[in-house]
């Protein structure tokens, strides 16, 4: 299966400010996402990353808060813009590869103070 | 829309007991299903799936079957360790890749 390099692992943030989440594959894959746990929660899917084009958001997230870039077939970043504390989540890349299914990264523990 | 409907938790347990984590779903077409677990302080893993109707997926003493009639995908084990204690989380997948997952279920085997 696809092994993915999710950087950083965690952060702590000022509110106001933004942070980059980085997702790095070692193999080109076909379908890349961005989920989201908070805490006590489940996952939720953020958007779907798609390569050379804008992404698509699920209801509830927009584009200004989360920019996503997908510039090839290895690698996404996710931005969390003006953070607040309800943005205090778990943030996870998560690709398909065709044959090997689902494979999520470990995860980016984001704290707002 | 998809959805997964899972049992609430916290559920606790005496080691060597048996465990059973229910788990339903509605979907549009023929989904896949999964169970994930989630162990303290870490990320997600896949635990078992099934991709069609009266598979079983199995791993690490768990099991589950894809039946469709009830379309459920209930997780079972038979004698619980103290490291099997985390989160588990039933999901789907269908035609468009997105995973739907249920609220989670917290499990504690206590010694």
């Amino acid at each position: 299966s696809a092994v993915i390099s999710q950087k950083p692992s965690r952060d702590i943030c000022q509110r106001g400010t933004s942070l980059t989440i980085q997702c790095q594959v070692d193999s080109q894959v076909t379908m890349m996402f961005w989920y989201r746990q908070q805490p006590g929660q489940s996952l939720t899917l953020i958007a779907t990353a798609n390569q050379g084009s804008e992404a698509t958001y699920e209801s509830g997230f927009v584009i200004d808060k989360f920019p996503i870039s997908r510039p090839n077939l290895t690698f996404s970043t996710l931005t969390v813009s003006n953070m607040s504390p309800e943005d205090s989540s778990i943030y996870l890349c998560s690709v398909v590869k065709e044959g090997n299914g689902y494979t999520f990264g470990s995860g980016t523990r984001l704290t707002v103070v | 829309g998809n959805s997964v409907t899972q049992m609430e938790g916290p559920v606790t347990l005496s080691e060597e007991a048996f465990l059973t984590i229910n788990c339903t779903y509605t979907a549009t077409g023929y989904p896949s299903l999964f169970w994930y677990v989630q162990y303290p302080g870490e990320g997600l893993q896949l635990l078992l799936k099934a991709t069609k109707a009266d598979d079983k997926g199995s791993n690490k003493g768990f099991e589950a079957t894809y039946r469709k009639e009830t379309t459920s995908f209930h997780l079972e084990k038979g004698s619980v360790q103290v490291s099997d204690s985390a989160v588990y989380f039933c999901a789907l997948i269908s035609n468009d890749y997105k995973l739907s997952f249920g609220a989670g279920t917290t499990v504690t085997v206590r010694a």
